[in-house]
């Protein structure tokens, strides 16, 4: 069975610090994945997202993730935070060909002190 | 053009009852997913539908959940007898068709059992 763990469910970093929040997956065959960002009394909305192809993957708002095979990693970086970024981030897997679900972190949240 | 809306935005109940919780997809989105957020836990998946093919029921989690998407669109999530174990936020979203596109996500509902 596929499982995300996100370690950190809070991160604090400053303005114009760099952003990392970790993301770790198991599954047994290759994976999707997800990065979606939930600001504060918002819906979630996608970040980014890797399906095949260049494992290094650029979102919104100057975010990227890098899928890391060996690592069973796709940790989200930014290189200076911004005090918009302050939102709680889901790290999600799915399968390629098995089932169409997403399997979903249990979040960070990420605060960003000026 | 219009997201995912959810409707109502709030459901209060008491123990015991039965609530229908209402989710209207993207128009044209194929596949529609029902998951529910609980304080600390991420994202549970529920259920989700694709086209006509039977539903993935997988993560529902008692036979007192069910739902339904009549004619392709509209899907309604019932929980039958609620349980103070039941309130969450029931999030539901739409994708074109599975599992590599983006999901898009409504408001959700804030569900409280008393």
């Amino acid at each position: 069975a596929q499982s995300v763990t996100q370690l950190g469910s809070h991160v604090s970093v400053s303005e114009g610090a760099l952003v990392l929040l970790r993301c770790n997956y198991s599954s047994s065959v290759p994976p999707y994945l997800f990065w979606y960002v939930q600001y504060p009394n918002q819906g979630l909305q996608l970040l980014l997202k890797y399906t095949t192809g260049a494992t290094l993957v650029k979102g919104i708002n100057g975010f990227e993730a890098e899928f890391k095979k060996s690592e069973t990693s796709f940790h989200l970086t930014k290189p200076s935070a911004h005090m918009s970024d302050a939102a709680e981030y889901f790290c999600a897997v799915g399968d390629q060909g098995g089932s169409e679900k997403l399997v979903f972190g249990k979040g960070t949240k990420l605060t960003v002190n000026p | 053009g219009a997201g995912v809306s959810q409707s109502p935005s709030n459901k209060v109940t008491e123990k015991g009852k039965d609530v229908e919780l209402r989710c209207d997809p993207i128009s044209g989105h194929t596949a529609l997913y029902w998951y529910r957020q609980s304080l600390g836990q991420g994202l549970e998946f529920l259920i989700y539908f694709q086209g006509n093919s039977a539903p993935d029921k997988s993560g529902l989690p008692s036979d007192r959940f069910s739902a339904e998407r009549t004619g392709g669109s509209v899907s309604t999530l019932t929980i039958q007898r609620t349980q103070q174990e039941d309130s969450a936020v029931y999030l539901c979203a739409s994708s074109l068709q599975g599992a590599t596109d983006t999901q898009y996500f409504g408001p959700g509902t804030r569900l409280t059992v008393l």
